[in-house]
């Protein structure tokens, strides 16, 4: 089993400062990571994901996320924030094995971020 | 449609009563997800359809709680009985494939709002 623990349930910043979201997870077996947004009335949304490769990844809008395997985190940054980053962010592991369970989304508790102008 | 479209947006029940909640999946995606969000906590799976079967149904917290998606295309989560625990944010989500839901491209709904009075 997996679990994906967000210690920040709140991160209010002012806008074009630095912000971190920090992720870690337990998992017995290798696993995917991603992070996904839920703006304010819509539904979630994928900002990005590990597969492998690079463990340092980047979304489109100016995320990025880091996997450290030794720590397992995969904490997320962006070095300046807008008013339009104001939403509910998830972090979330799926087993990378095909197998029972492979395909259950496991979520952290999320983080809201709220940009002050 | 161009989304997941997810009927109704909310929904207010009695303690007892039988509540249905309907998810249109993107057309064409062929994997669709069931997905609980109490307050406070993260998105928690349900139950998983390849095609018209339950494929993964080991989310589902007791036999009150049932799903179908006998054409392989909308999908009905069937709950029986309410209780007030039952009360939660309920989310859908649909992949172009079960390989892809696997590496994140999942598309939510905005969900429906359970309340059980």
């Amino acid at each position: 089993a997996q679990s994906v623990t967000q210690l920040d349930s709140q991160v209010p910043v002012f806008e074009e400062a630095p912000v971190e979201l920090r992720c870690n997870y337990s998992s017995s077996v290798s696993v995917y990571l991603f992070w996904y947004v839920q703006y304010p009335n819509q539904g979630l949304q994928l900002l990005l994901k590990y597969l492998s490769g690079s463990t340092l990844v980047e979304s489109i809008n100016g995320f990025e996320a880091e996997f450290n395997k030794s720590q397992t985190s995969f904490h997320l940054r962006k070095p300046s924030v807008h008013i339009s980053d104001t939403a509910e962010y998830f972090c979330a592991v799926i087993p990378i094995y095909s197998g029972a369970g492979s395909y259950q989304l496991t979520f952290g508790k999320g983080t809201k971020l709220s940009v002050i102008p | 449609g161009a989304g997941v479209s997810q009927t109704p947006s909310n929904k207010v029940t009695e303690k007892g009563k039988y509540v249905e909640l309907r998810c249109d999946p993107i057309s064409g995606h062929t994997a669709l997800y069931w997905y609980r969000q109490s307050l406070g906590q993260g998105p928690e799976f349900l139950i998983y359809f390849q095609g018209t079967g339950a494929a993964d149904d080991s989310g589902l917290p007791n036999d009150r709680f049932f799903a179908v998606r006998p054409e392989g295309s909308v999908s009905t989560l069937k709950i029986q009985r309410t209780e007030r625990g039952d009360s939660a944010v309920y989310l859908c989500a649909s992949s172009l494939m079960a390989t892809s839901g696997r590496t994140g491209e999942l598309f939510f709904g905005e969900g429906s709002r359970l309340t059980v009075l």
